[in-house]
C-alpha cells in the first residue's frame, strides 16, 4: 500500500520567514495531494490540494509543489504568522477525495513573534 | 465546504463496553471514511464506510470490533465494541462532498476507556 513520510516533524521560524514542509510518497499510482492544518484540540482543515496534473498551486501565501518523477511535493508558507502555528499533515490518495486517503506523520510548526 | 457532526464530542467509558459514534453531513456526499488519531500522532484509515453494504476495512481493524453502518448517503455511525484502555483515542469521520473532490473532516469522539 501507499506510505507516505514527511519531514521535518518539528519545525520552528521567526515570523515573517518562510517554513517549508516535504513530503515522498511510495504508490506512483497516487495522483491526489492535500495538505491539512490541525490546531490542538480541532479537527483537520484542508488548506490547499494538488492534482498530478498540476505542478505548482498557490494560494495567497500558501504554495505547494509536486514532482511526479521524484515522488515528492511540498508545502511552502511564506510571510508567517503566529496563528500559522499548527500541525500540518499531507496525505495522498488515488483517487482524489474519492479515495482513502493516507497521511504522513506530520510537522508541528511553531512560528516565533 | 460542509458541515460535518459528530456525536458524541467527548466520552469517559468503562471496558467491557461499547460506544456508538455518529456522523452527519449536511451536503451531499460520495465517500464516508472514518479515521484513529492518537494522542499527539497522525490519523489512521479505520474504513470505508459504504451506503448499504459492509464496510471496507483497513488492515488491522475489523468489523467485530469497529461494526460501520451507512443507511443513507449522508449518515454514517461507527461503533467501538468490547472497548478496552488502548482504544482510548480520537475518532474522526469524513466526508467527500459530491459536488468537489475534496475531503472534510468531522470534529472528532475524544474518547478515554477506563
Amino acid at each position: 500500500g501507499e506510505n507516505v513520510e514527511q519531514h521535518p516533524s518539528t519545525l520552528s521560524v521567526q515570523e515573517g520567514d518562510s517554513a517549508v514542509i516535504k513530503c515522498t510518497y511510495s504508490d506512483s499510482a497516487s495522483n491526489y495531494f492535500p495538505w491539512y492544518k490541525q490546531e490542538l484540540g480541532k479537527r483537520p482543515q484542508l488548506i490547499i490540494d494538488i492534482r498530478s496534473n498540476v505542478g505548482e498551486k498557490k494560494d495567497q501565501r500558501i504554495a505547494v509543489t509536486l514532482n511526479k518523477t521524484a515522488k515528492h511535493f511540498s508545502l511552502h508558507i511564506t510571510e508567517t504568522q503566529p496563528e500559522d502555528s499548527a500541525v500540518y499533515f499531507c496525505a495522498a490518495s488515488k483517487g482524489f477525495g474519492n479515495e482513502k486517503l493516507t497521511f504522513g506523520t506530520g510537522t508541528r510548526l511553531t512560528i516565533i513573534p | 465546504s460542509a458541515v460535518i457532526s459528530q456525536k458524541p464530542s467527548r466520552d469517559i467509558c468503562q471496558r467491557g463496553t461499547s460506544l456508538t459514534i455518529q456522523c452527519q453531513v449536511d451536503s451531499q456526499v460520495t465517500m464516508m471514511f472514518w479515521y484513529r488519531q492518537q494522542p499527539g500522532q497522525s490519523l489512521t484509515l479505520i474504513a470505508t464506510a459504504n451506503q448499504g453494504s459492509e464496510a471496507t476495512y483497513e488492515s488491522g481493524f475489523v468489523i467485530d470490533k469497529f461494526p460501520i453502518s451507512r443507511p443513507n448517503l449522508t449518515f454514517s455511525t461507527l461503533t467501538v465494541s468490547n472497548m478496552s484502555p488502548e482504544d482510548s483515542s480520537i475518532y474522526l469521520c469524513s466526508a467527500t462532498l459530491a459536488v468537489q473532490e475534496t475531503q472534510y473532516f468531522g470534529p472528532g469522539t475524544r474518547l478515554l476507556v477506563l
